[in-house]
């Protein structure tokens, strides 16, 4: 099965960038997705197909994808966006959604 | 508005099964796929399977075949997940969420989960 990894934790002071990362074998060939959850809530899906963006999140987030490593990238981070988040991939091989292990962002 | 809205909490004893529900509103539910996902305590987000709302075929991932059934009730609008031989680790939150081809199959919508608690 194909395997998500991401750094367990990433500290950020606000209005600096945060770069959350996730690893998987050649994942720069694949669709990736972000979400965040905050706690006691449902995900949110804020990158889609590795850089899009739905409408209701802010120009400050951002994706790329290359190689092993896709990043989501949050400029002049905020208090708000403390969260755990989660990276996903269709894993090709074994026909379904596979989640990275999460991170949680604390915003110092 | 468009939402998801699932059933409530559950506690079932070992051996048990359970059914959760997920009614849309404010879309064409036959439109969108429907997804089941689950988180355990402190766990990542788990794929269970989904569902062609149109037509009903059904998907499911490896861990769960012969566990899980998900269907869907075109004339009201609502998914359903049913887990079976429930054991302890089955003990999470379990959320639908809707796929959006707009936003090349992202899970653009989620139900606000149903917590499934396993114990004797």
């Amino acid at each position: 099965s194909y395997v998500l990894t991401q750094p367990p934790s990433v500290s950020v002071a606000p209005g600096k960038t945060a770069r959350i990362t996730c690893g998987g074998n050649n994942i720069g060939s694949k669709s990736v997705h972000w979400f965040h959850q905050k706690p006691g809530q449902a995900p949110v899906l804020v990158i889609y197909y590795e850089s899009g963006r739905p409408s209701a999140i802010p120009e400050r987030f951002s994706g790329s994808n290359s190689g092993n490593t896709a990043t989501l990238t949050i400029s002049r981070v905020e208090a708000g966006d403390e969260a755990d988040y989660y990276c996903q991939v269709w894993d090709s091989a074994n026909d379904h959604w596979v989640f990275g292990g999460g991170t949680k962002l604390t915003v110092l | 508005q468009v939402q998801l809205v699932q059933s409530g909490a559950e506690v079932k004893k070992p051996g048990a099964s359970v059914r959760v529900s997920c009614k849309a509103s404010g879309y064409t539910f036959t439109s969108y796929a429907v997804h089941w996902v689950r988180q355990a305590p402190g766990q990542r987000l788990e794929w269970m399977g989904w569902i062609n709302t149109g037509d009903g075929n059904t998907k499911y991932s490896q861990k769960f075949q012969g566990r899980v059934t998900i269907t869907r009730d075109t004339s009201a609008g609502t998914a359903y997940m049913e887990l079976s031989s429930l054991r302890s680790e089955d003990t999470a939150v379990y959320y639908c969420a809707r796929e959006a081809p707009v936003y090349k199959n992202g899970m653009d919508v989620w139900g606000q989960g149903t917590t499934v608690t396993v114990s004797s």
